[in-house]
């Protein structure tokens, strides 16, 4: 089982700052099954990035994805107010098939 | 894109089974996609349950697999989860979504199904 573990737990940041957000992977994992999520309070989660660095439709070019080795990272390049909300990363197994997430990063004001 | 919809009881006993439908609209229930099923809960975050091919092939979360079923009505455009001998650590909010890409795509809004007596 590939654990994702997501860090920090909570940051605290200002509208106009830069966010980094990092998700570590306990074994090595293709990048190609490698997505983040945005969710709001009261909302389902958004998918933002998929394969790693992919913007889903409509995600706003301020969010980009990188990774090296187990390591992934979520990067909002200016943060706008709209962006405090709790951020997920999601792994994709092959075998067996199969999704799972870390536990979040806050990202709040 | 297609919007996604859950239906079902809000309360199911223990030691019960509970069912939810969901509805796919704007769009058909087609082979550019799986459906899936998801929970999420404060203690547990984000779990993610099986899914659904339109061939009808599925594949379930190991450590849940014996208590789930989903299944497709590709004429409704719905299809649905069952979830037997529930006990009070089911309590969640249930999402149906599809996936593409090894990515949940689309989520439908979330409903709060609580295991109780």
């Amino acid at each position: 089982e590939i654990v994702l573990t997501q860090s920090p737990g909570t940051l605290s940041l200002s509208p106009g700052e830069r966010a980094t957000l990092s998700c570590r992977a306990s074994q090595s994992v293709d990048s190609t099954y490698l997505a983040w999520y945005q969710q709001k309070p009261g909302q389902s989660p958004r998918v933002l990035i998929y394969g790693a660095s992919s913007r889903a439709t409509g995600i706003p070019d301020r969010f980009s994805g990188s990774w090296s080795g187990t390591d992934f990272t979520l990067t909002i390049s200016r943060l706008e107010p709209e962006d405090f909300a709790v951020y997920y990363c999601q792994h994709y197994l092959t075998s067996p098939p199969g999704y799972t997430f870390g536990q979040g990063t806050k990202v709040e004001i | 894109q297609v919007q996604l919809q859950e239906s079902g009881p809000g309360l199911v006993k223990p030691s019960g089974t509970l069912s939810l439908t969901c509805t796919v609209s704007g769009g058909s229930i087609d082979n550019s996609f799986w459906c899936s099923w998801l929970r999420q809960t404060p203690g547990k975050g984000l779990e993610w349950i099986g899914e659904i091919y339109l061939t009808g092939n599925t594949n379930y979360n190991p450590s849940l697999k014996s208590r789930v079923t989903i299944s497709m009505d590709k004429s409704k455009n719905q299809f649905s989860l069952k979830f037997n001998s529930v006990t009070a650590a089911d309590t969640a909010v249930y999402y149906c979504a599809t996936s593409f890409f090894y990515a949940i795509q689309d989520w439908g809004q979330g409903t709060l199904v609580t295991v109780s007596s």
